[in-house]
């Protein structure tokens, strides 16, 4: 069974930057796929963030590109999100997804809360 | 973007009913619809893709139809775990978004 487990810290200063890793066990991130986040702002609906493959394939919401970093290291079957000059706004559950292409997302993790404030 | 758009927001209904959530996409999408089931706390669920496919496991009182720009989720005598928010997900091209759900509740 292919599982999914964020980690990062749950609070982080405005203008610094968010980061998170997301471990996957039971499926090799080097046997394809796309891997993936998403976020929801409390009481919100969510968002997609961005997707990455181990071909070095990445795909981004266009509103948080400029701000977004997303990396996989397969040697460790994990992957990682980095979002730049965090606001309030950026307060969310983060969620790690796999993706069977760019399209839709069939295991999902935990997911995170992350806290933007001083 | 492709926006996409869910109605209602908010559903109310009871034990044994049969609902509709419709999703609507601005541009064609053809067949690439996916939904969601979130329980609250929770990570959404993969139930449906490409607009009709059941995924494994999923009860069969589920179902999903549409193509182009309209779309639809039904459920059949409604049981007690599916009160909870249904999202749809566009994926007819690679910037991905989810419509604003809708609160199927009690």
């Amino acid at each position: 069974q292919v599982q999914l487990q964020e980690s990062g810290p749950g609070l982080v200063k405005p203008s610094e930057t968010l980061s998170l890793t997301c471990s996957v066990s039971g499926y090799s991130i080097s046997s394809g796929n796309y891997w993936c986040w998403i976020r929801q702002a409390p009481g919100k609906g969510l968002e997609w963030i961005g997707c990455t493959h181990q071909n070095g394939n990445i795909y981004y919401n266009p509103s948080l590109q400029s701000r977004v970093t997303l990396s996989i290291d397969p040697s460790d079957n994990q992957f990682s999100l980095g979002l730049t000059s965090v606001t309030a706004a950026d307060t969310a559950v983060f969620f790690c997804a796999r993706g069977g292409s760019v399209s839709r997302f069939d295991f999902w993790g935990q997911g995170i809360l992350v806290t933007v404030s001083s | 973007d492709i926006q996409v758009t869910q109605s209602p927001s908010t559903l109310s209904a009871s034990v044994g009913d049969r609902v509709t959530l419709t999703c609507r996409t601005s541009e064609t999408v053809y067949n690439r619809v996916a939904w969601y089931q979130q329980r609250p706390g929770k990570a959404p669920k993969l139930l449906i893709d490409d607009a009709s496919r059941l995924q494994s496991g999923v009860p069969s009182r589920f179902s999903g139809r549409g193509y182009a720009t309209e779309f639809s989720l039904t459920i059949i005598s409604l049981q007690p775990d599916d009160f909870a928010t249904y999202y749809c997900q566009q994926y007819g091209t690679y910037s991905l978004t989810f419509g604003g759900g809708t609160k199927v509740e009690i």
